[in-house]
């Protein structure tokens, strides 16, 4: 069974600083790993997907890496801006056991709650 | 662009009454659908995944059922909501395993 682990829980920082934010996975067999943004209230918005073949994926200030073997990806944000602070959330993508292949499913970390002061 | 829509939004309702959420995409065919539930201090717990219409999977048993009346189309359902269905219920598709899954805006349940 696929666990997610997202640390730190929360994490507050002055603005202007880079941070990086942790997810690590007990099960390295997956297809992608996917880093979404949540706002208070609202639903999941989509930053990156970093595919099992790859080691990072940038997009802006956002970096992503993965490291399949050891189970653990990294959200690296550069330069954060107060309007930054949401809930950080990573997801881990593998085939669903009876779908013969044909369809998947995205274990969630608890994320991290980040506020940037301005 | 593909986009998707839940609602209600909002919505607090008796124990024991019925319950239905709706979510349709558009600008997409053939996606593979979700429900999810996030619950208060938990992460997101997959309730319900579809790869076609009428073909519903559950991945936990619970009080909920889902139908999948047409391509774009995924409801969520409750004969009788009982006090531990209250949650934040998110919708999300897929088009395969390479790509990136899109959730909807969400619709917060509150049973009372």
């Amino acid at each position: 069974k696929q666990e997610v682990t997202q640390i730190p829980a929360a994490l507050s920082v002055p603005e202007g600083e880079n941070l990086v934010l942790n997810c690590s996975f007990t099960d390295s067999a997956i297809y992608n790993l996917q880093w979404f943004r949540q706002d208070p209230g609202k639903g999941l918005t989509s930053l990156l997907l970093i595919q099992s073949s790859q080691r990072e994926q940038t997009s802006g200030r956002l970096n992503a890496s993965l490291d399949k073997s050891s189970g653990r990806s990294t959200l690296y944000i550069a330069a954060s801006q107060p309007g930054d602070s949401a809930t950080y959330l990573c997801a881990a993508l593998r085939s669903l056991a009876d779908s013969g292949g044909s369809n998947y499913k995205l274990t969630f970390g608890k994320g991290t709650l980040l506020t940037v002061n301005p | 662009s593909q986009t998707i829509h839940q609602w209600p939004a909002t919505l607090v309702q008796p124990v024991g009454s019925p319950l239905s959420l709706e979510c349709t995409v558009e600008g997409t065919s053939n996606p593979n659908l979700y429900w999810y539930r996030q619950a208060a201090g938990r992460g997101l717990q997959l309730l319900f995944y579809s790869v076609g219409i009428g073909q519903i999977s559950s991945e936990v048993p619970q009080n909920l059922s889902a139908s999948r009346p047409q391509d774009r189309q995924f409801i969520l359902s409750s004969k009788k909501l009982l006090l531990s269905d209250s949650g934040f219920y998110l919708c999300a598709w897929k088009t395969g395993r390479n790509t990136e899954a899109f959730f909807g805006q969400g619709t917060r349940l509150t049973v009372v």
